[in-house]
Protein backbone atom coordinates (compact mmCIF):
# COMPACT_ATOMS: atom_id res chain seq x y z
CA UNK A 1 0.00 0.00 0.00
CA UNK A 2 1.28 3.46 -0.75
CA UNK A 3 1.34 6.05 1.87
CA UNK A 4 2.10 9.35 1.94
CA UNK A 5 2.39 11.42 4.98
CA UNK A 6 1.95 15.03 5.68
CA UNK A 7 3.56 16.95 8.76
CA UNK A 8 2.57 18.68 10.88
CA UNK A 9 -1.28 17.19 11.28
CA UNK A 10 -2.51 21.26 12.31
CA UNK A 11 -0.85 24.46 12.05
CA UNK A 12 -2.30 27.36 13.73
CA UNK A 13 -0.28 30.70 12.44
CA UNK A 14 -0.71 34.42 12.80
CA UNK A 15 -1.49 36.30 9.52
CA UNK A 16 1.51 37.13 7.88
CA UNK A 17 3.57 34.24 9.39
CA UNK A 18 5.51 31.71 6.39
CA UNK A 19 4.79 27.95 7.14
CA UNK A 20 5.68 25.15 5.18
CA UNK A 21 4.06 21.45 5.06
CA UNK A 22 5.60 18.43 3.79
CA UNK A 23 4.69 15.11 2.22
CA UNK A 24 6.92 12.45 1.90
CA UNK A 25 6.20 8.79 0.78
CA UNK A 26 8.68 5.67 0.50
CA UNK A 27 7.03 5.07 -3.34
CA UNK A 28 8.01 6.58 -6.33
CA UNK A 29 5.35 8.64 -7.61
CA UNK A 30 4.87 9.67 -11.49
CA UNK A 31 3.57 13.24 -10.76
CA UNK A 32 2.30 14.89 -7.48
CA UNK A 33 -0.50 16.93 -6.80
CA UNK A 34 -1.62 19.60 -3.94
CA UNK A 35 -5.20 20.27 -3.71
CA UNK A 36 -6.93 22.90 -0.68
CA UNK A 37 -10.28 21.76 0.72
CA UNK A 38 -12.86 23.94 2.52
CA UNK A 39 -15.26 22.82 4.89
CA UNK A 40 -18.89 21.75 3.02
CA UNK A 41 -16.35 21.40 0.02
CA UNK A 42 -14.77 18.88 -2.40
CA UNK A 43 -10.80 19.36 -3.13
CA UNK A 44 -9.58 22.02 -5.65
CA UNK A 45 -6.62 21.28 -7.33
CA UNK A 46 -3.68 23.82 -6.74
CA UNK A 47 -0.54 22.39 -9.20
CA UNK A 48 0.89 20.02 -10.02
CA UNK A 49 4.40 18.52 -10.17
CA UNK A 50 5.77 16.12 -12.43
CA UNK A 51 9.80 16.27 -12.90
CA UNK A 52 12.18 15.65 -10.07
CA UNK A 53 13.21 18.89 -8.09
CA UNK A 54 10.70 20.46 -9.76
CA UNK A 55 9.76 24.30 -8.11
CA UNK A 56 6.26 25.38 -9.56
CA UNK A 57 5.47 29.26 -7.99
CA UNK A 58 1.45 30.10 -7.75
CA UNK A 59 1.83 33.62 -6.21
CA UNK A 60 2.38 33.24 -2.65
CA UNK A 61 2.87 29.48 -2.58
CA UNK A 62 5.62 27.31 -3.58
CA UNK A 63 6.02 23.52 -4.28
CA UNK A 64 8.95 21.55 -4.70
CA UNK A 65 9.16 17.90 -5.87
CA UNK A 66 12.12 16.18 -4.35
CA UNK A 67 14.13 14.46 -7.01
CA UNK A 68 13.63 11.38 -6.32
CA UNK A 69 9.91 12.04 -6.99
CA UNK A 70 8.62 10.75 -3.77
CA UNK A 71 8.22 14.02 -1.12
CA UNK A 72 7.02 17.38 -2.05
CA UNK A 73 6.45 20.42 -0.28
CA UNK A 74 4.32 23.52 -0.11
CA UNK A 75 5.80 26.47 1.07
CA UNK A 76 3.00 29.77 2.31
CA UNK A 77 4.71 32.99 2.06
CA UNK A 78 2.98 35.72 4.48
CA UNK A 79 -0.26 33.72 5.14
CA UNK A 80 -3.59 35.42 4.86
CA UNK A 81 -6.47 34.16 6.58
CA UNK A 82 -8.24 33.35 3.42
CA UNK A 83 -5.32 30.26 3.07
CA UNK A 84 -7.32 28.76 5.90
CA UNK A 85 -8.07 25.09 4.97
CA UNK A 86 -7.12 21.27 4.82
CA UNK A 87 -4.17 21.27 2.03
CA UNK A 88 -4.04 17.21 0.66
CA UNK A 89 -1.14 16.19 -1.36
CA UNK A 90 -2.08 13.12 -3.94
CA UNK A 91 0.56 10.97 -5.68
CA UNK A 92 -0.16 9.66 -9.04
CA UNK A 93 0.46 6.48 -10.58
CA UNK A 94 -0.97 4.64 -13.68
CA UNK A 95 -4.72 4.60 -13.17
CA UNK A 96 -4.01 5.45 -9.43
CA UNK A 97 -4.23 8.66 -7.01
CA UNK A 98 -3.14 8.18 -3.58
CA UNK A 99 -4.41 10.65 -1.30
CA UNK A 100 -2.08 11.96 1.67
CA UNK A 101 -3.22 12.22 5.42
CA UNK A 102 -3.48 16.05 5.01
CA UNK A 103 -2.36 18.90 7.08
CA UNK A 104 -5.55 21.44 8.80
CA UNK A 105 -4.10 25.17 8.50
CA UNK A 106 -5.77 28.00 10.65
CA UNK A 107 -4.31 31.78 9.87
CA UNK A 108 -5.44 33.47 12.63
CA UNK A 109 -5.96 37.39 11.18
CA UNK B 1 -23.69 22.16 -15.41
CA UNK B 2 -20.84 23.50 -14.71
CA UNK B 3 -18.83 21.06 -12.34
CA UNK B 4 -19.63 17.85 -10.59
CA UNK B 5 -23.08 17.33 -8.12
CA UNK B 6 -23.57 14.98 -6.07
CA UNK B 7 -26.71 14.20 -4.16
CA UNK B 8 -27.81 14.33 -1.08
CA UNK B 9 -25.26 16.63 0.52
CA UNK B 10 -26.87 15.06 3.37
CA UNK B 11 -27.83 11.40 4.80
CA UNK B 12 -29.11 10.44 7.97
CA UNK B 13 -29.54 6.53 7.95
CA UNK B 14 -30.44 3.99 11.15
CA UNK B 15 -28.03 1.20 11.05
CA UNK B 16 -29.07 -1.88 8.99
CA UNK B 17 -30.39 0.74 6.22
CA UNK B 18 -29.77 0.80 2.43
CA UNK B 19 -28.54 4.08 0.98
CA UNK B 20 -27.65 5.58 -2.29
CA UNK B 21 -25.53 8.31 -3.29
CA UNK B 22 -26.08 10.10 -6.71
CA UNK B 23 -22.78 11.26 -8.98
CA UNK B 24 -23.51 13.59 -11.48
CA UNK B 25 -19.82 14.20 -13.55
CA UNK B 26 -18.86 16.99 -15.75
CA UNK B 27 -20.60 16.11 -19.10
CA UNK B 28 -18.11 14.23 -21.00
CA UNK B 29 -15.84 13.47 -18.55
CA UNK B 30 -14.47 9.25 -18.79
CA UNK B 31 -13.04 8.87 -15.56
CA UNK B 32 -14.80 8.79 -12.34
CA UNK B 33 -13.42 8.21 -8.72
CA UNK B 34 -15.30 7.73 -5.48
CA UNK B 35 -13.25 8.17 -1.79
CA UNK B 36 -14.43 8.25 1.51
CA UNK B 37 -13.11 10.85 3.16
CA UNK B 38 -13.15 10.58 7.44
CA UNK B 39 -12.87 14.25 9.27
CA UNK B 40 -9.85 16.38 8.93
CA UNK B 41 -8.37 13.57 7.02
CA UNK B 42 -7.42 12.77 3.33
CA UNK B 43 -9.77 10.72 0.87
CA UNK B 44 -8.96 7.48 0.33
CA UNK B 45 -10.04 5.46 -2.95
CA UNK B 46 -12.94 3.79 -3.01
CA UNK B 47 -13.47 2.77 -6.80
CA UNK B 48 -12.60 4.19 -10.51
CA UNK B 49 -14.50 3.92 -13.87
CA UNK B 50 -13.44 4.78 -17.06
CA UNK B 51 -17.10 5.09 -18.96
CA UNK B 52 -18.63 2.53 -18.15
CA UNK B 53 -16.56 -0.12 -16.70
CA UNK B 54 -15.37 -0.39 -13.24
CA UNK B 55 -11.77 -0.90 -13.43
CA UNK B 56 -10.67 -0.80 -9.91
CA UNK B 57 -12.75 -1.49 -7.09
CA UNK B 58 -9.66 -2.27 -4.23
CA UNK B 59 -10.87 0.37 -1.76
CA UNK B 60 -14.26 -0.92 -1.22
CA UNK B 61 -14.01 -1.90 2.00
CA UNK B 62 -16.82 -4.77 2.12
CA UNK B 63 -19.00 -6.49 0.30
CA UNK B 64 -21.74 -4.16 1.17
CA UNK B 65 -20.32 -1.00 -1.33
CA UNK B 66 -21.42 -1.34 -4.23
CA UNK B 67 -21.14 1.30 -7.26
CA UNK B 68 -22.28 1.49 -10.93
CA UNK B 69 -22.09 3.73 -13.61
CA UNK B 70 -24.39 1.76 -16.50
CA UNK B 71 -24.34 4.74 -19.11
CA UNK B 72 -20.83 6.11 -18.85
CA UNK B 73 -22.41 9.16 -16.82
CA UNK B 74 -24.10 9.43 -13.84
CA UNK B 75 -22.52 6.88 -11.29
CA UNK B 76 -24.40 5.52 -7.70
CA UNK B 77 -22.73 4.58 -5.01
CA UNK B 78 -24.49 1.51 -2.76
CA UNK B 79 -24.16 0.72 0.71
CA UNK B 80 -26.00 -2.25 1.83
CA UNK B 81 -26.84 -2.74 5.81
CA UNK B 82 -25.19 0.35 6.73
CA UNK B 83 -22.85 0.57 9.82
CA UNK B 84 -21.62 3.08 12.31
CA UNK B 85 -18.60 3.02 11.10
CA UNK B 86 -19.51 3.55 7.34
CA UNK B 87 -20.15 7.60 8.78
CA UNK B 88 -18.42 9.85 6.81
CA UNK B 89 -18.09 12.28 3.64
CA UNK B 90 -18.07 10.41 0.39
CA UNK B 91 -16.19 12.26 -2.68
CA UNK B 92 -17.02 12.17 -6.31
CA UNK B 93 -14.13 12.95 -8.80
CA UNK B 94 -14.71 13.33 -12.56
CA UNK B 95 -11.53 13.90 -14.80
CA UNK B 96 -11.84 14.53 -18.83
CA UNK B 97 -9.48 11.58 -19.97
CA UNK B 98 -8.28 7.96 -18.91
CA UNK B 99 -6.44 8.71 -15.92
CA UNK B 100 -3.04 10.24 -17.54
CA UNK B 101 -0.81 11.27 -14.51
CA UNK B 102 -1.01 15.23 -15.10
CA UNK B 103 -4.94 15.34 -15.39
CA UNK B 104 -7.42 17.71 -13.38
CA UNK B 105 -9.51 15.49 -10.90
CA UNK B 106 -12.58 18.01 -10.08
CA UNK B 107 -14.30 16.95 -7.08
CA UNK B 108 -18.07 17.60 -6.19
CA UNK B 109 -18.87 18.73 -3.13
CA UNK B 110 -19.29 15.56 -1.35
CA UNK B 111 -22.07 13.67 0.58
CA UNK B 112 -21.91 13.48 4.51
CA UNK B 113 -23.52 10.03 5.43
CA UNK B 114 -24.08 9.83 9.41
CA UNK B 115 -25.20 6.47 10.43
CA UNK B 116 -26.89 6.44 13.64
Amino acid sequence: TQLLEQSPQFLSIQEGENLTVYCNSSSVFSSLQWYRQEPGEGPVLLVTVVTGGEVKKLKRLTFQFGDARKDSSLHITAAQPGDTGLYLCAGRGYQKVTFGTGTKLQVIP
Amino acid sequence: GAGVSQSPRYKVAKRGQDVALRCDPISGHVSLFWYQQALGQGPEFLTYFQNEAQLDKSGLPSDRFFAERPEGSVSTLKIQRTQQEDSAVYLCASSLGKLQYQETQYFGPGTRLLVL
